[in-house]
C-alpha cells in the first residue's frame, strides 16, 4: 500500500535552533501533503497544507515564518521548525491524500523535544 | 471552517460489550468521514470510513452510520476486546479542500 516515510522519528534540540522534518511518499506521488501537530492527550491539529510547487497554506494561528514548509517535489515535503522553543515540543505528523477514493495515509510521526 | 465535535471523551466498557462514539460536524459540504484508531506514540490508523452518499457501512465488528441531515456520524464497535483499547478520532473532509479535520478524540478502555 501507499507509504509515507517520515524522519526523524524523534529529535531533541536546544532552544533557539531549527529542526527539519521530512516526509517522503515512497510508492506514489503526493501532490498535497498535510502537516499536523499533536500535543499530549490532544487531537491532531492541522497546521498547514503543502502543495507541490507552490506556497503552503497555513491554518489560522499558525506562524508561517516559524514553521517553514517546502514541497519541492512530488515525493518530498519538509517542515522546518525555526528558532524552536520548549512550547514547540510536540508530535508532528504528515499525511498525504491518496488519489481517487483511497483516503489518506500518515507518516509515522516525529516526536520533537526542545530543551 | 469545518469543526468536528466528538463524545464521549472517555469511554470504559467491559470486554464483549459494545462501544459507541458519536460525532457532529459543522460544514454540510463535508463528504468524507474517516475514523482513526491511535495507540500511544503511533500514527493514526484508519479503521473505517464513510462517504456522504452512504448511510451505513460495516466491517466485521466495526460499523459507522451517517446522518447527513443532522450532520451526525457514529462509530459502533461490537464484541469489544482489550486490544480495542486506544484513542479513537472521527474526522471530516471536504473533497474540494482536501484536508481532514479531526475531532477531539475518545479514549476507549476495554476492561477484561
Amino acid at each position: 500500500g501507499a507509504v509515507v516515510s517520515q524522519h526523524p522519528s524523534w529529535v531533541i534540540c536546544k532552544s533557539g535552533t531549527s529542526v527539519k522534518i521530512e516526509c517522503r511518499s515512497l510508492d506514489f506521488q503526493a501532490t498535497t501533503m498535510f502537516w499536523y501537530r499533536q500535543f499530549p492527550k490532544q487531537s491532531l491539529m492541522l497546521m498547514a497544507t503543502s502543495n507541490e510547487g507552490s506556497k503552503a497554506t497555513y491554518e489560522q494561528g499558525v506562524e508561517k515564518d516559524k514553521f517553514l514548509i517546502n514541497h519541492a517535489s512530488l515525493t518530498l515535503s519538509t517542515l522546518t521548525v525555526t528558532s524552536a522553543h520548549p512550547e514547540d515540543s510536540s508530535f508532528y505528523i504528515c499525511s498525504a491524500r491518496l488519489g481517487g477514493n483511497y483516503g489518506y495515509t500518515f507518516g509515522s510521526g516525529t516526536r520533537l523535544t526542545v530543551v | 471552517g469545518e469543526n468536528v465535535e466528538q463524545h464521549p471523551s472517555t469511554l470504559s466498557v467491559q470486554e464483549g460489550d459494545s462501544a459507541v462514539i458519536k460525532c457532529t460536524y459543522s460544514d454540510s459540504a463535508s463528504n468524507y468521514f474517516p475514523w482513526y484508531k491511535q495507540e500511544l506514540g503511533k500514527r493514526p490508523q484508519l479503521i473505517i470510513d464513510i462517504r456522504s452518499n452512504v448511510g451505513e457501512k460495516k466491517d466485521q465488528r466495526i460499523a459507522v452510520t451517517l446522518n447527513k441531515t443532522a450532520k451526525h456520524f457514529s462509530l459502533h464497535i461490537t464484541e469489544t476486546q482489550p486490544e480495542d483499547s486506544a484513542v479513537y478520532f472521527c474526522a471530516a473532509s471536504l473533497a474540494s479542500y482536501d484536508k481532514v479535520i479531526f475531532g477531539p478524540g475518545t479514549s476507549l478502555s476495554v476492561i477484561p
